[in-house]
């Protein structure tokens, strides 16, 4: 089953304490990307990937970092977590070239005290 | 930049009603247009989806035109019902990103 893969999906945890959340697709797609989602804010884009070692900042990368080491994951690393980025979070693939639709994950709630 | 405006909500409509949920984007080039939902408790999922002028995506009995002249991509369904509730994202495709409106909620009473 073609599907994105996110882990945490519940995560509560404490300013500073540095944290990874997991993303990985089996469809071979070249493009992966992280979203926040905020009410009244919407889906913001945080860092995008074109192919591997190739990342790119989006709208909100500050606080954020990404990697892209091999084409099926696409790890977002908060080094030092603060409240405000208290969210729920989306990573989506998509196939380069392809119709332009966005598989994305099931989303990871993030809570930081 | 590119960026998607959509009609704020909440939307609340009774089973039966007519949907529109208004949708414009910049005019930047031609872009793929797109309706995403998100039902609660999931992630996104398309919805439906028209690459050109004049086109019409469609699915689900929900339906949107591309409309270049007014650029517009607004979401319509004849007769809505209480599982269509749900948050409604409109997007466009640039060069590296899909481009989301804030989203709106749809509520549907019985």
């Amino acid at each position: 089953e073609a599907q994105v893969t996110q882990n945490p999906r519940y995560l509560i945890t404490v300013t500073g304490k540095k944290l990874t959340v997991t993303c990985s697709q089996n469809m071979n797609h070249e493009y992966m990307s992280w979203y926040r989602q905020d009410p009244g804010l919407g889906l913001r884009q945080i860092y995008y990937s074109m192919n591997v070692e190739v990342t790119d900042k989006g709208d909100v990368p500050e606080g954020y970092k990404v990697s892209r080491k091999e084409k099926r994951n696409f790890p977002l690393i908060l080094e030092s977590p603060s409240p405000n980025q208290t969210s729920l979070y989306f990573c989506a693939s998509l196939q380069a070239g392809g119709t332009g639709e966005l598989f994305f994950g099931e989303g990871s709630r993030l809570t930081v005290l | 930049g590119d960026s998607v405006t959509q009609m704020e909500g909440p939307v609340t409509l009774s089973e039966e009603a007519f949907l529109t949920i208004n949708c414009t984007y910049t005019a930047t080039g031609y872009p793929s247009l797109f309706w995403y939902v998100q039902y609660p408790g999931e992630g996104l999922q398309l919805l439906l989806k028209a690459t050109k002028a004049d086109d019409k995506g469609s699915n689900k009995g929900f339906e949107a035109t591309y409309r270049k002249e007014t650029t517009s991509f607004h979401l319509e369904k004849g007769s809505v019902q209480v599982s269509d509730s749900a948050v409604y994202f409109c997007a466009r495709l640039g060069y590296s990103t899909l481009t989301f409106g804030k989203g709106t909620m749809l509520l549907v009473s019985p």
